[in-house]
C-alpha cells in the first residue's frame, strides 16, 4: 500500500463548476501537506501549503487538512479550462524536509 | 519564491553513455534535491543534495549510478551514469526557501534510446 494515494482521473468538469481534490494517507507523521499543478512538459508548480487541521483560501482554490482521518482536500472554485493539469498532493513530516507526492489527478475542464 | 533553472532542458542519449543535470537557483537555500519522474508516473524523491558532504539517497538509489554534486548554496549536478533506456524520465530538482516552501524546477526530460 502506498503511503499517500491519489484518484488518478481524469476527472472532467465543465467550465465555471467546482474541481474538487483529495488525497489519503497513512502515516500520521506527515504535518505539512502541499498541492501542486503541472502542466504538460513542465516542472510541478506549488498553489497551496498547509500544515495545520482546516481550511486556508487563496483566490479560487481551497486547500482542507483533516489529519485526524488522514485526508487532504483542495477546491478549485469557477474552473477555467487553463485550470486543467495534472494536480499532485504531497507532504512531508517536517518543515522543508522530503516531500512524498500522490500519484496525481489529471483533471478536463471542458468551455 | 525561488527561480530555479535546469540544464539541458531534453537531451537524447544513447544507453551506457553518461549524462550531467545542472540545477542553478538565483539565492542561496539549504535544502535542495532530486526527484525523477518517470512516463505517466508521480515524483520520487532520489536524493538530497547536501552542501559540503555526501549526497543522502533514497532506497534503491545509489551513488554509482546517480552521483551528485553540491558545491555551493546555489548549484547542484546529477549525473545519470551508464544509461538504459529504464533511465527514461523527467528530472527534477527542487529548493526549499525561508518559508519552508518547496520549489521545482523545470525538468530536463531525458530519452535513452
Amino acid at each position: 500500500q502506498k503511503e499517500v494515494e491519489q484518484d488518478p482521473g481524469p476527472l472532467s468538469v465543465p467550465e465555471g463548476a467546482i474541481v474538487s481534490l483529495n488525497c489519503t494517507y497513512s502515516n500520521s507523521a506527515f504535518q505539512y501537506f502541499m498541492w501542486y499543478r503541472q502542466y504538460s512538459r513542465k516542472g510541478p508548480e506549488l498553489l497551496m501549503y498547509t500544515y495545520s487541521s482546516g481550511n486556508k483560501e487563496d483566490g479560487r482554490f481551497t486547500a482542507q487538512v483533516d489529519k485526524s482521518s488522514k485526508y487532504i482536500s483542495l477546491f478549485i472554485r469557477d474552473s477555467q479550462p487553463s485550470d486543467s493539469a495534472t494536480y499532485l498532493c504531497a507532504m512531508n513530516k517536517a518543515a522543508g524536509n522530503k516531500l512524498t507526492f500522490g500519484g496525481g489527478t489529471r483533471v478536463l475542464v471542458k468551455p | 519564491s525561488a527561480v530555479i533553472s535546469q540544464k539541458p532542458s531534453r537531451d537524447i542519449c544513447q544507453r551506457g553513455t553518461s549524462l550531467t543535470i545542472q540545477c542553478q537557483v538565483d539565492s542561496q537555500v539549504t535544502m535542495m534535491f532530486w526527484y525523477r519522474q518517470q512516463p505517466g508516473q508521480s515524483l520520487t524523491l532520489i536524493a538530497t543534495a547536501n552542501q559540503g558532504s555526501e549526497a543522502t539517497y533514497e532506497s534503491g538509489f545509489v551513488i554509482d549510478k546517480f552521483p551528485i554534486s553540491r558545491p555551493n548554496l546555489t548549484f547542484s549536478t546529477l549525473t545519470v551514469s551508464n544509461m538504459s533506456p529504464e533511465d527514461s524520465s523527467i528530472y527534477l530538482c527542487s529548493v526549499v526557501d525561508r518559508a519552508y516552501e518547496q520549489y521545482f524546477g523545470p525538468g530536463t526530460r531525458l530519452t535513452v534510446t
